[in-house]
C-alpha cells in the first residue's frame, strides 16, 4: 500500500520569504504521480503543481517549484516569494497511474504568512 | 465546461439518524468518482470510489456506504450515523484516462450530535 508522509504539521513564514514543505512517500510502483494540493480557508482544494515520475525535470508553476528525488521518495514543494494569500493547508498526494488510480493525501502542513 | 457539486454544505444530525450526502458532476461523462472525509489532523481519508455506474470500491470499512445510480451522480449513505462520523466530506472526480487532476466539490460539514 502506498503511504504519504508529511512531517511538518504547521509552518509559518514571512510575506516575501521563501518556504519548502516536505513530503515523502512510499510505494514499490515505478510509474505514478505526485501532487501538491492547497486548500485555503474557504476548504476548496486546489491543485498547485503535479509530478511525474517518469520525467526526472523538476516541474515548476510561477512561484511554485518541487524537489523531487525519486531514489530518495521525497517531494518538497517550495513557495517563492510568499503571499498572505499562500496561507492555506498544504497537501501532498501520489497516484498510481492508469485510469483507477488513486489520490493518497499526506496530513497535511498548515502554512501561515505573515504580514 | 466541467463542474462539480456538492450538497448540503453543512448538516447537524443526531446519532442514529441516516445520512445522504449528494454529488453531481456536469459537462464530463463517464468520470470516476471518490468521496473523502476530512478529519482534523488527519488529512484526506478516501473512503469511497467508483469508475463506473454501479461500481463502487470501498477502502475503509466503516458505518458508511456509497452508491452511483447515474453516470454522474455519487452518494454517501448511513443508516445510523455514529459520533466518530463527524467531519468534513469531500466529493471529487477526475475524468479521462489521460488526466491526472481531481477536482473537488465544496464539501460538507457533517456534525453528529
Amino acid at each position: 500500500a502506498q503511504t504519504v508522509t508529511q512531517s511538518q504539521p504547521e509552518m509559518s513564514v514571512q510575506e516575501a520569504e521563501t518556504v519548502t514543505l516536505s513530503c515523502t512517500y512510499d510505494t514499490s510502483e515505478s510509474n505514478y504521480y505526485l501532487f501538491w494540493y492547497k486548500q485555503p480557508p474557504s476548504r476548496q482544494m486546489i491543485l498547485v503543481i503535479r509530478q511525474e515520475a517518469y520525467k526526472q525535470q523538476n516541474a515548476t508553476e510561477n512561484r511554485f517549484s518541487v524537489n523531487f528525488q525519486k531514489a530518495a521518495k521525497s517531494f518538497s514543494l517550495k513557495i517563492s516569494d510568499s503571499q498572505l494569500g499562500d496561507t492555506a493547508m498544504y497537501f501532498c498526494a501520489f497516484m498510481t497511474m492508469g485510469n483507477q488510480g488513486n489520490l493518497i493525501f499526506g496530513k497535511g502542513t498548515k502554512l501561515s504568512v505573515k504580514p | 465546461s466541467q463542474t462539480i457539486h456538492q450538497w448540503p454544505a453543512t448538516l447537524v444530525q443526531p446519532v442514529g439518524s441516516p445520512l445522504s450526502l449528494e454529488c453531481t458532476v456536469e459537462g464530463t461523462s463517464n468520470p470516476n468518482l471518490y468521496w473523502y472525509r476530512q478529519a482534523a489532523g488527519r488529512g484526506l481519508q478516501l473512503l469511497f470510489y467508483s469508475v463506473g455506474i454501479g461500481q463502487i470500491s470501498s477502502e475503509v470499512p466503516q458505518n458508511l456506504s456509497a452508491s452511483r445510480p447515474q453516470d454522474r451522480q455519487f452518494i454517501l449513505s448511513s443508516k445510523k450515523l455514529l459520533l466518530s462520523d463527524s467531519g468534513f466530506y469531500l466529493c471529487a472526480y477526475r475524468w479521462g484516462v489521460g488526466n491526472t487532476e481531481a477536482f473537488f466539490g465544496q464539501g460538507t460539514r457533517l456534525t453528529v450530535v
